[in-house]
């Protein structure tokens, strides 16, 4: 089985100071892992996934991701907050194989940015 | 915008009632995914569909049913409602090639209010 714990129900940072989500999962089998934003009143919206190729994973927005297998991470980094990037993140696991694509998805983590 | 709609928007009704959500998928998507979103489950994978079959159940109650059509669009059929149903249920889609890694698209959602 697998799952995914986001550390933080909520992160309040200024405008312009560095972002930090932090995701953790537990997988069997190599993962793919992915990122979603979810800004009020709206759908989720892919920001970056990592797929088995590089480790560092740059997204859209100025976010930017790192698998790190030994830590079983893949915490979400941005330098530099925007008003704009208030909103709630998502952390998401699914198998890397099988025919079964359903995402298992954190709880997710509200960001506020204060100017 | 993720070419993938769902209707209605909002949708309010009593305990007890029957309910039907849609979802039209991307052009040229074959796999349908629902998803529901509530204050204390977070977002789960409830059930998916692949080019018309049922291919993988999640946390889906017997009082919920799904199904895709020939043209790929899907429902959702919650029955027996409870205030407990009250949640935003989502709807995906992806390509599906086989193998490779297939991004989900999401809908906006349909707010459910069971009253």
């Amino acid at each position: 089985a697998q799952s995914v714990t986001q550390l933080g129900s909520h992160v309040s940072v200024s405008e312009g100071a560095l972002v930090l989500l932090r995701c953790n999962y537990s997988s069997s089998v190599p993962p793919y892992l992915f990122w979603y934003v979810q800004y009020p009143n709206q759908g989720l919206q892919l920001l970056l996934k990592y797929t088995s190729a590089a480790t560092l994973v740059k997204g859209i927005n100025g976010f930017e991701a790192e698998f790190k297998k030994s830590e079983t991470s893949f915490h979400l980094t941005k330098p530099s907050a925007h008003m704009s990037d208030a909103a709630e993140y998502f952390c998401a696991v699914r198998k890397s194989g099988g025919s079964n694509y359903k995402l298992t998805f954190g709880k997710g983590t509200l960001l506020t940015v204060n100017p | 915008d993720s070419g993938v709609t769902q209707t209605p928007k909002h949708l309010i009704t009593a305990t007890g009632q029957r309910v039907t959500l849609r979802c039209s998928p991307r052009s040229g998507d074959l796999s349908v995914y629902w998803y529901q979103q509530s204050l204390d489950q977070g977002l789960q994978f409830l059930i998916q569909y692949y080019n018309g079959e049922e291919r993988a159940k999640g946390n889906i109650l017997e009082r919920f049913s799904a199904q895709q059509f020939p043209d790929l669009h899907s429902e959702l059929n919650l029955s027996s409602l409870e205030l407990g149903d009250s949640a935003l249920y989502f709807c995906a889609s992806s390509v599906e090639r086989g193998g490779s890694y297939n991004e989900q698209f999401f809908g906006p959602g349909t707010r459910l209010t069971v009253l």
